[in-house]
């Protein structure tokens, strides 16, 4: 079956523009995660949603950035007045959702991530 | 945000030998212990998700325990060959918090 799909798989844009990066999961999976990876880092934490929950935006970096999931599927990632820094790769994830405990006990399927570059 | 903790960061070995490397992490309100591999120029992917103390998982040549009671999991390959280099990364999931990924153990297998 269908994998987690994101687009696009490469963006490269100017300083001070705005970007939108999507995230299509696994059909059936309620529990959606943002993660990035800039050069030479691990795994960062952005955003996670979890069914009609109110989502954990905890590791959002700043407040240019900001994502929504539209009707518990499709996710959007955007980065507004972008800045050098936010160059990374940009992954997402999905899992199914593990009972009361939102998704912590099933695995994350990732996409390919978008590798998104700042000049 | 739980402290996670992997460790060596690095590794080389020689292809064929057995190797193995730890993940620490918090042991109160222990829910779930996941474990990725992380290709370079490739997304992670999930090798276990371990939840019991004293689970112990196996794919192929690779194995993962778990003691929940002192905060730990050791990953072990047997046998490595050049295509199990890679960041295995551990994720520890507790209380109602979401998984929390280490910053991961680079292994290289020389052929």
């Amino acid at each position: 079956g269908a994998g987690v799909s994101q687009s696009p798989s490469n963006k490269v844009t100017e300083k001070g523009k705005d970007v939108e990066l999507r995230c299509d999961p696994i059909s059936g999976h309620t529990a959606l995660y943002w993660y990035r990876q800039s050069l030479g880092q691990g795994l960062e934490f952005l955003i996670y949603f979890q069914g009609n929950s109110a989502p954990d935006k905890s590791g959002l970096p700043s407040d240019r950035f900001s994502a929504e999931r539209t009707g518990g599927s499709v996710s959007t990632l955007t980065i507004q007045r972008t800045q050098q820094e936010d160059s990374a790769v940009y992954l997402c994830a999905s899992s199914l959702a593990g009972g009361t405990w939102r998704g912590s006990n099933q695995p994350q399927h990732f996409g390919d991530g978008t590798r998104l570059s700042i000049l | 945000i739980l402290n996670v903790e992997q460790s060596p960061q690095s590794l080389h070995v020689q292809e064929g030998d057995s190797t193995n490397f730890t993940c620490s992490f918090p042991s109160s309100n222990f829910y779930a212990l996941h474990w990725y591999r992380w290709e370079t120029a490739k997304s992670p992917e999930a090798l276990f998700v371990m939840t019991l103390n004293g689970d112990e998982k196996k794919k192929g040549r690779i194995s993962a325990t778990l003691n929940t009671k002192e905060g730990y999991s050791y990953l072990y390959i047997k046998g490595s060959q050049p295509e199990d280099s890679a960041t295995y990364l551990c994720a520890p999931a507790a209380g109602y918090q979401k998984v929390t990924f280490g910053t991961g153990t680079k292994l290289q297998v020389i052929p």
